[in-house]
């Protein structure tokens, strides 16, 4: 079975921009996670999609928002980007059960 | 409120030496608990699970975890290290309530030849 696939892999944007993020799950896998980690906040919790619908989400303002496709695929975008965007962005897939997540290589994004 | 705690940033130990990375807990409820490994550049990796019965258990290259409830902890081990074990590793601690996980600080896991 294939991973989970996270694209692109590097990205770099400026201040004031907006980017969006793709993460396609394993298949079969019907949650998908996002996490930020940063060296000073380390791995910390963004929101959770299952089927289509973000059952929780972290503490992180409005400008980070997803969401999910009915193939359970998942985008993640962040508008207005500011210098402390960038970070290491995970996504995780899930069946929805008892936590067991799969993560995938991360999105390297850089603010500058 | 939950939470998980990794006392040690940094871990130096030689090749062919033991390990033993520490993790405690903070949850009201029966824990699930994970050991994730990522190498630079790398997303996690899962090494091993804890949801319930044995208290030891068992990962994938040669990891174990034992989890004490008395103690709230579960600490990871692994007889002898490799070269290649090198890396950072996270202790997870699951919310059902959400569907998602609480990262310890990870500790940074350097070997020596």
């Amino acid at each position: 079975k294939a991973g989970v696939t996270q694209t692109p892999r590097y990205l770099i944007k400026t201040r004031g921009q907006q980017v969006t993020l793709s993460c396609s799950p394993i298949s079969g896998h019907r949650s998908v996670s996002w996490y930020q980690q940063t060296p000073g906040q380390g791995l910390q919790f963004l929101f959770e999609y299952f089927s289509e619908t973000q059952r929780n989400k972290g503490n992180f303002p409005g400008r980070f928002s997803g969401r999910q496709f009915s193939n359970s695929r998942s985008e993640m975008n962040v508008s207005t980007l500011e210098l402390g965007d960038s970070a290491l962005y995970l996504c995780a897939s899930s069946l929805g059960g008892r936590g067991e997540q799969y993560f995938g290589p991360g999105t390297r994004l850089t603010v500058t | 409120a939950q939470s998980v705690t990794q006392p040690d940033i940094h871990i130096t130990v030689s090749e062919g030496a033991s390990l033993e990375l520490r993790c405690n807990y903070s949850y009201g409820a029966t824990p699930y608990l994970f050991w994730y490994v990522q190498s630079p550049g790398q997303g996690l990796q899962l090494l091993l699970k804890y949801f319930s019965g044995d208290t030891l258990v068992q990962g994938i290259k040669g990891f174990e975890a034992e989890f004490k409830r008395s103690q709230s902890s579960f600490n990871l081990r692994k007889p002898s290290v490799h070269w290649s074990d090198a890396a950072e590793y996270f202790c997870a601690l699951y919310l059902n309530a959400g569907n998602m996980l609480t990262f310890g600080g990870g500790t940074r896991l350097m070997v020596k030849p």
